[in-house]
């Protein structure tokens, strides 16, 4: 079963907006992690963020992490039309070690 | 570094043939993993290795079985493919089991009719 949930499913844009998606999930966790797929391609790391952190940032990424709310957000200021890709989070918990990943959101960004 | 590779990139089987998706990673990484994605359905774990010469069932191991040849090589067979196996199956890495990163293969895109 899914541990974590993305939100929006789907999300279009205009370049140079941010793009905002969150993740919810069930049971503690350890660490979050937010993945990349580009169409057709394997799922690139993006950023992990531990359960004892609340905000970390890369680049034009910013990932906050509430464990009172058991949700995380990924912000992509600026988005660039090379943003659009499926974003996944991933999160281990319920016992096991394993990352388990949602089923993504969808970010278009339109030239 | 070539990363994550798997072979084939593209497969179609009839049903009840068997086949087997090969993985090699040159990171020296000590787990390795298989995923099948399915549309609306995100990835789901069907074996992982954690370390070489120990593979354990993940969410759907159902009509799977895995070899860890060794510390680079994870390979996933399909005894008897069926229609509901059709996927895009992606292998993926990390240095440990579980909280580090993953770093995934290119994906076989596999067709059962």
């Amino acid at each position: 079963s899914q541990q974590g949930e993305e939100d929006p499913q789907a999300l279009s844009i205009q370049e140079g907006e941010n793009a905002t998606m969150n993740c919810s999930y069930k049971t503690s966790i350890n660490n979050l992690q937010w993945y990349r797929q580009n169409s057709g391609r394997g799922l690139v790391h993006l950023i992990l963020i531990r359960s004892n952190e609340r905000e970390k940032h890369s680049g034009r990424l910013r990932v906050t992490l509430d464990t009172s709310k058991k949700s995380s957000s990924l912000l992509i200021t600026a988005s660039r039309a090379a943003d659009t890709a499926s974003y996944f989070c991933a999160t281990d918990g319920g016992g096991s070690y394993i990352p388990t990943f949602g089923r993504g959101t969808s970010l278009i960004v339109h030239p | 570094n070539a990363g994550v590779t798997q072979t084939p990139k593209f497969q179609v089987l009839k049903t009840g043939q068997s086949m087997t998706l090969q993985c090699a990673q040159d990171m020296n990484h000590n787990s390795m993993y298989w995923y099948r994605q399915d549309p609306g359905m995100g990835l789901r774990l069907i074996y992982y290795s954690a370390s070489e010469g120990t593979t354990d069932k993940g969410e759907v191991p159902n009509g799977y079985n895995v070899s860890r040849l060794n510390k680079r090589e994870f390979s996933l067979r399909l005894e008897s493919a069926a229609p509901s196996q059709t996927s895009v199956y992606f292998c993926a890495s990390s240095e440990y089991r579980g909280t580090d990163t993953q770093y995934f293969g290119p994906g076989t895109r596999l067709t059962v009719l």
